[in-house]
């Protein structure tokens, strides 16, 4: 069975850090693209970042770019999102769900994990 | 990023027809796809390459894209269908998602 368990979310002061990660089994992690994407309260879904299956190729949204950084372990089965110098705006539930690339679509999402940037 | 427009909300009676569009620049020269998100869960693939159903999903969804609209088609409503559901194109190596429409089963 696959299975996507993101894990690190929490509360944040404006301008910190936080290390998401998301584990991942059931599948050969290192034959899939991965993605986070992120929903704040109420609000529809938001693509964040893609890393494909080897690393060779990364992708991030213009609100994120310079402050995240996406990154894979596949000896690990691992998926992480580094995010530093967080702001309100990037309070969100953040998933991490899976593709096979190109134009594919992510069949697979994480139960997701809650940030929340705030003083 | 690819702006793709979906209308915020649809009502339906139980058993009728369901159709939710998605509109983008072009949008039918690419492949859409569908995700269905009820409260407090992820998003679920209901439909892939425009019209392709994963499996398990139920025969009464389905889809079409031809020009600049994507349309999501659930054939005999049921409760249990109501939902947000959102459209995604990819454009650039980047993914971009439809704001979400609100599907009411009343």
């Amino acid at each position: 069975e696959v299975q996507l368990v993101e894990s690190g979310g929490g509360l944040v002061k404006p301008g910190g850090s936080l290390r998401l990660s998301c584990a991942a089994s059931g599948f050969t992690f290192s034959s899939y693209r991965m993605n986070w994407v992120r929903q704040a309260p109420g609000k529809g879904l938001e693509w964040v970042s893609s890393i494909s299956s080897t690393s060779s190729y990364i992708y991030y949204a213009d609100s994120v770019k310079g402050r995240f950084t996406i990154s894979r372990d596949n000896a690990k089965n691992s998926l992480y999102l580094q995010m530093n110098s967080l702001r309100a705006e990037d309070t969100a539930v953040y998933y991490c769900a899976r593709d096979l690339g190109g134009t594919s679509w992510f069949d697979h999402w994480g139960q997701g994990t809650l940030v929340t940037v705030s003083s | 990023s690819y702006e793709l427009t979906q209308p915020p909300s649809v009502s339906v009676s139980p058993g009728q027809t369901a159709s939710i569009t998605c509109s983008g620049d072009k949008l039918g020269d690419k492949y859409a796809c569908w995700y269905q998100q009820k409260p407090g869960q992820s998003p679920v693939l209901v439909i892939y390459e425009d019209s392709k159903r994963p499996s398990g999903i139920p025969e009464r969804f389905s889809g079409s894209n031809s020009g600049n609209t994507a349309t999501l088609t659930i054939s005999g409503t049921q409760a249990m269908d109501e939902a947000d559901y959102y459209c995604q194109a990819w454009d650039s190596s980047t993914p971009g998602f439809g704001g979400g429409t609100k599907l009411t089963v009343l």
